[in-house]
């Protein structure tokens, strides 16, 4: 049985960082092929990717938030840690993990199949 | 970057067909995958590989994909179905995942 759990404050002042972390059951990220992915969602609006780290710890970030995105996971504990700098009103939402997978034989990413419920960040002074 | 770009929303009454568009620069040459989102719950995959269905997904969920233009449609709705759906692709030049801008479906 798969699961994921988001954990972090839920307020955050602005200018601070946010640090998230994503504990995970029923697979592991150093199986070929497997990833986890960071999607946030404002109040409302539409889903957002922001990062995926890799089953060979490759990590890649959203192309306009990479300056403040730092991505990391520790095999031991089985989990994902999402850093994010110099928080604003506006990265208020619900920010969610999910496994995500990599299709080897035709070497491109593929589906986000099972995600945590989600954890509610608030960024206010 | 790449742009998914889908209707705001869609009002079906109960059994009839809810047909939601994604669209997007030869999207047919991308894999589509569409999630739900019910109020305050996560994402739920419900079509991958623009056409298939995970275990579990009902199959009055199909997906099609052709030129421009993905399509998640749902026969003979429920009120169940209420719900966000999104699309999302990969951007193979950045390596980003892009979502679609969501599609509420509305059972009358």
């Amino acid at each position: 049985q798969v699961t994921l759990r988001e954990s972090g404050p839920a307020l955050v002042r602005p200018t601070q960082t946010l640090t998230l972390t994503c504990t995970f059951s029923g697979f592991s990220l150093t199986t070929s092929g497997v990833c986890v992915s960071w999607v946030r969602q404002p109040p409302g609006k539409a889903l957002e990717w922001l990062a995926r780290i890799d089953w060979d710890d490759d990590k890649t970030y959203n192309t306009s938030l990479k300056t403040r995105l730092t991505i990391s996971m520790d095999t031991s504990k089985n989990q994902v840690v999402l850093r994010m700098t110099n928080m604003d009103h506006v990265d208020t939402g619900t920010y969610f993990c999910a496994r995500t997978s990599y299709d080897i034989v035709s070497g491109s990413y593929t589906f986000l199949d099972f995600w945590g419920q989600g954890a509610l960040v608030t960024v206010s002074s | 970057s790449y742009v998914l770009t889908q209707p705001p929303s869609v009002s079906v009454a109960p059994g009839q067909t809810a047909r939601i568009t994604c669209g997007g620069n030869k999207i047919e040459n991308k894999n589509v995958y569409w999630y739900q989102q019910r109020p305050g719950q996560a994402p739920v995959l419900v079509i991958y590989y623009s056409t298939d269905r995970p275990s579990g997904i009902p199959d009055r969920f199909s997906g099609s994909n052709s030129g421009n233009t993905a399509t998640l449609t749902i026969s003979r709705l429920e009120a169940g179905d209420e719900a966000d759906y999104y699309c999302q692709v990969w951007d193979g030049d950045s390596d980003n995942c892009v979502f679609g801008s969501g599609t509420q479906v509305t059972v009358l």
